[in-house]
């Protein structure tokens, strides 16, 4: 069965560093991949999308790429804040119709 | 107008109420899904409305009652509820059948006494 899967343990780094979050998926092959952002009690929001042709995608701060080989998306975020605390959820899809979430990845950042 | 919206903001029943929550978009997007969200869980999606008929059940228990009554509203009907039922139910919305973003409401807390 379909698998997606993030970093599962919280991940904590110091203001100013780059954030790399890790997206691993199994037994299919999504056409694209979407990053969200969720604060607590909130809905997520949308953050980037990368179509399975490209290899990275950018915007602002941040930085996604997609390897169809491995597997896998990386999800960078440079100069991190402690605004940029949330979770993270990865979601690979196959089909324009509907969404499957990976397990998320908490980032905290601190001064 | 690029505001999902959801009501009530919290709800408190017991298993043997009837209760509805809603969602609202004026987006013109012609899909719309509910998503119920455990602690500390991603979301999991419930149900898919394209062109505001069901396309996806996501085998959502019978006591879970979807309705699209028209393109800008989206309800989802309670009735005995079990308190495993507890959870952030949440709307989403999207443009079409692209591959496009989804936008997600502020969702409704449920609690089942």
């Amino acid at each position: 069965s379909q698998k997606i899967e993030q970093n599962s343990e919280a991940l904590n780094i110091q203001e100013g560093k780059t954030a790399t979050l890790t997206c691993n998926y199994t037994n299919y092959s999504p056409a694209y991949l979407q990053w969200y952002r969720q604060d607590p009690g909130r809905g997520p929001v949308f953050l980037l999308l990368i179509r399975e042709n490209e290899k990275e995608k950018r915007k602002e701060r941040l930085k996604v790429t997609f390897d169809t080989t491995l597997k896998q998306s990386l999800f960078h975020i440079t100069a991190s804040q402690p605004a940029d605390s949330a979770t993270y959820l990865c979601a690979p899809t196959g089909t324009a119709s509907k969404l499957t979430f990976g397990t998320g990845t908490r980032l905290q950042v601190t001064l | 107008d690029t505001e999902v919206t959801q009501t009530p903001k919290h709800l408190v029943m017991g298993m043997t109420n009837k209760k509805s929550l809603k969602c609202e978009q004026h987006m013109g997007h012609r899909a719309m899904y509910w998503y119920k969200q455990k602690a500390k869980k991603p979301p999991e999606l419930m149900f898919v409305y394209s062109y505001e008929k069901l396309s996806i059940n996501e085998s959502v228990p019978s006591r879970f009652s979807p309705e699209c009554p028209n393109s800008s509203l989206l309800n989802l009907h309670l009735h005995a509820l079990q308190p495993e039922d507890s959870a952030l139910y949440l709307c989403a919305t999207k443009k079409g059948d692209t591959y496009n973003e989804q936008f997600f409401g502020p969702g409704t807390r449920l609690t089942v006494l």
